[in-house]
């Protein structure tokens, strides 16, 4: 009964390695986000999806790659992995773009070595 | 760009204590939402506000929008440690659902 699931649930992996976290989301929901989590607890949107349709790209390396097959998924590939992209990354989801309150799922903690 | 501040960063209360956390918006805001995130969990939605100087209640948490929708404020009465979490606010940013979120105020509740 998830509403947002996220795997995998914890990442350690090597620099300069490619990883892909996926994003299910089973609320009926058209729009879907991946957000960065730093170790200060800032929460920073990096994409959003509508549809299928990327809406939010925001200052993010060319190494992150969303891909949405269908409105209810959304996966996030990362070439190349560093150092710094170690973080807490949050899948969440929405009814329509705008003012809506957005939907968390449980999070993927990435730790690059 | 548009800026969400929120202070404190930080605060630890003794159990049956009030906490406050404000959250200040460089523009004027449609609507204001609120966040808690326990520890090792994720931000879970607690409340949007909408109206101007709008007030609403649940439970021991007030939440408040200010008159110029620009700031609000989340008030705990009678702290419990059910509490302990990060709040954060966030606002709009155009139309596109981007949410801008205030970087949290990290509430520690000692029994």
């Amino acid at each position: 009964d998830t509403a947002v699931s996220q795997t995998p649930k914890y990442l350690v992996t090597q620099m300069g390695n490619d990883k892909s976290i996926k994003c299910e989301q089973n609320l009926g929901h058209d729009t879907m986000y991946w957000y960065k989590q730093d170790s200060k607890k800032f929460l920073k949107i990096m994409f959003s999806y509508n549809n299928k349709e990327l809406i939010i790209n925001e200052t993010v390396p060319n190494r992150f790659s969303p891909k949405s097959p269908d409105k209810a998924h959304l996966n996030l590939h990362i070439n190349s992995l560093e150092l710094g992209d170690s973080a807490v990354y949050f899948c969440a989801s929405s009814h329509r773009q705008g003012n809506n309150e957005q939907f968390f799922g449980p999070g993927t903690r990435l730790t690059v070595l | 760009g548009q800026q969400v501040m929120q202070i404190p960063q930080y605060q630890h209360v003794q159990e049956g204590e009030d906490f406050t956390t404000y959250c200040n918006s460089s523009t004027t805001l449609s609507n204001i939402q609120w966040y808690k995130q326990r520890p090792g969990g994720h931000p879970v939605f607690l409340i949007q506000l909408v109206k101007s100087g709008e007030v609403k209640k649940q439970k021991r948490l007030t939440f408040q929008f200010g008159e110029a929708k620009k700031n609000s404020s989340l008030h705990i009465t009678a702290t419990q440690t059910t509490d302990v979490g990060t709040y954060f606010c966030a606002g709009p940013y155009n139309q596109g659902g981007k949410l801008i979120f205030g970087q949290g105020t990290e509430l520690s509740v000692k029994p």
